[in-house]
């Protein structure tokens, strides 16, 4: 079954970038969506088909994706950016979606 | 405005059976896939199922095929899950999350309902 892999935890000062992987086997041949889910809160929807933002989210989130990591990047990160932060994809070979292991973001 | 309402969740004995409905409004439903994921207590996001817009295609997590059902009612704007056979570790927060085809992304999400499988 397909797996993907995420660190567990990323912390990051105010102002600067954290950068969230999520690693799979040839992840960059698929399309890969990333959620942002705070304490006690839905999912929200990021970053889909690798890049593209949602309306809404600011232009500080962004991704990418090649081999076997896809990336999300939170520039000049802020307070409220504090959650955590799950990759996706849709596994055609066992017909199901994957959700990563999830990291969380710790504003210091 | 878009809105999805979970309900049915509640507590059950292993084995026991729920039927989770979620409500639909603000966008036609018949015209989107549906899914059901869920969050154990402390854990990741786990996808259970997909029903595509006309109900032709419909996908399971390996770990509930068999015991789990997902259907929806266009005419009634609702998805529903039934889910028999409970095991303990089904324990979790569904939630009914709406996309288009899969690969599409999970765009708009319910607030969830919390089903507890214990003795």
């Amino acid at each position: 079954s397909y797996v993907l892999t995420q660190p567990p935890s990323v912390s990051v000062a105010p102002g600067k970038t954290a950068t969230i992987t999520c690693g799979g086997d040839n992840i960059g041949s698929k399309s890969v969506h990333w959620y942002q889910q705070e304490p006690g809160q839905a999912p929200v929807l990021v970053m889909y088909f690798d890049s593209d933002r949602p309306s809404g989210i600011p232009e500080r989130f962004s991704g990418s994706n090649s081999g076997n990591t896809a990336t999300l990047a939170i520039s000049r990160v802020e307070a409220g950016d504090e959650a955590d932060y799950y990759c996706q994809v849709w596994d055609n070979d066992g017909a199901r979606y994957v959700f990563g292991t999830g990291t969380k973001v710790t504003v210091l | 405005e878009v809105q999805l309402v979970e309900s049915g969740g509640g507590l059950v004995q292993p084995g026991g059976s729920l039927r989770l409905s979620c409500a639909a409004s603000g966008f036609t439903l018949s015209s989107k896939g549906m899914n059901w994921v869920r969050q154990a207590p402390g854990k990741g996001l786990e996808w259970v199922s997909y029903i595509s817009s006309s109900s032709s295609t419909i996908y399971y997590l390996d770990s509930v095929e068999g015991r789990f059902t997902i259907s929806r009612d266009n005419a009634e704007n609702s998805v529903y899950l039934q889910m028999n056979s409970l095991r303990a570790e089904d324990t979790a927060v569904y939630y009914c999350a709406r996309s288009g085809m899969t690969p599409r992304p999970f765009d708009y999400w319910g607030q969830g309902t919390l089903v507890t499988v214990s003795s």
